[in-house]
């Protein structure tokens, strides 16, 4: 069954960046049938999207991120990895990877797998 | 910009069948998706594409919409049920969540 499992610091210092790697296990990253995101939470409040990528790169993020979003793909480590850059206490949340089906730049469908999620606190 | 709007919380009795509703401008003609997250966990999807339940999700969760509303149904809700559920679907390929909805069953 696929696993999804996220790492990186917990804590990160405003204006830094913040990068975390999703490793995908029992299962492949290169599959042609899906898509690999990233998703936050901050604590008590609800989900958003980040983006996703693909296993060739292609990548699409939020627009109310405005930018400050990379995601890119490592398929021989079979990972992905976020960087969000100039954090501020606003970006402190739970950061899931998560799975979505997706084919050739259609992706629109459900999030059927997702790790358990890490906390990102930003803090000097 | 595209929003989805749930009810904060409601309350259902064991037994009893809970309907968590999803709105959005132009939320008909797409599809709808909906998490459980219990306390603690990751969401765990439920439904998918208005009203497909994924292998493994027990048949009292059902789903449907109708015009820009679509519904999370539980039926015979159990103890085990009591958790936040978010709708989501896509517009202009960003995923969109709703507020999330927190069930208390008692």
């Amino acid at each position: 069954q696929l696993q999804l499992q996220e790492s990186g610091p917990g804590l990160v210092k405003p204006s830094e960046t913040l990068s975390l790697t999703c490793t995908v296990s029992d299962g492949s990253i290169s599959s042609t049938f899906y898509y690999w995101a990233w998703i936050r939470q901050p604590p008590g409040k609800g989900l958003e999207w980040i983006g996703s990528v693909y296993f060739t790169g292609n990548n699409y993020s939020t627009p109310s991120l405005k930018g400050r979003v990379t995601i890119s793909v490592d398929t021989p480590k079979n990972q992905f990895s976020l960087k969000l850059s100039s954090v501020t206490a606003a970006d402190t949340a739970f950061y899931y990877c998560a799975r979505h089906y997706g084919s050739s730049g259609y992706y629109e469908y459900a999030f059927d797998s997702w790790g358990q999620g890490t906390l990102v606190t930003v803090s000097s | 910009s595209f929003e989805l709007t749930q009810p904060p919380s409601m309350s259902v009795s064991p037994g009893q069948t809970a309907n968590i509703t999803c709105s959005g401008y132009k939320l008909g003609g797409k599809y709808a998706n909906w998490y459980q997250q219990k306390a603690g966990q990751s969401p765990l999807l439920v439904i998918y594409q208005d009203y497909k339940r994924p292998s493994g999700i027990p048949e009292r969760f059902s789903g449907s919409q109708s015009g820009n509303t679509a519904t999370l149904t539980i039926s015979e809700t159990q103890a085990m049920d009591e958790a936040d559920y978010y709708c989501q679907a896509w517009d202009s390929k960003t995923a969109v969540f709703g507020g999330g909805t927190r069930l208390t069953v008692l």
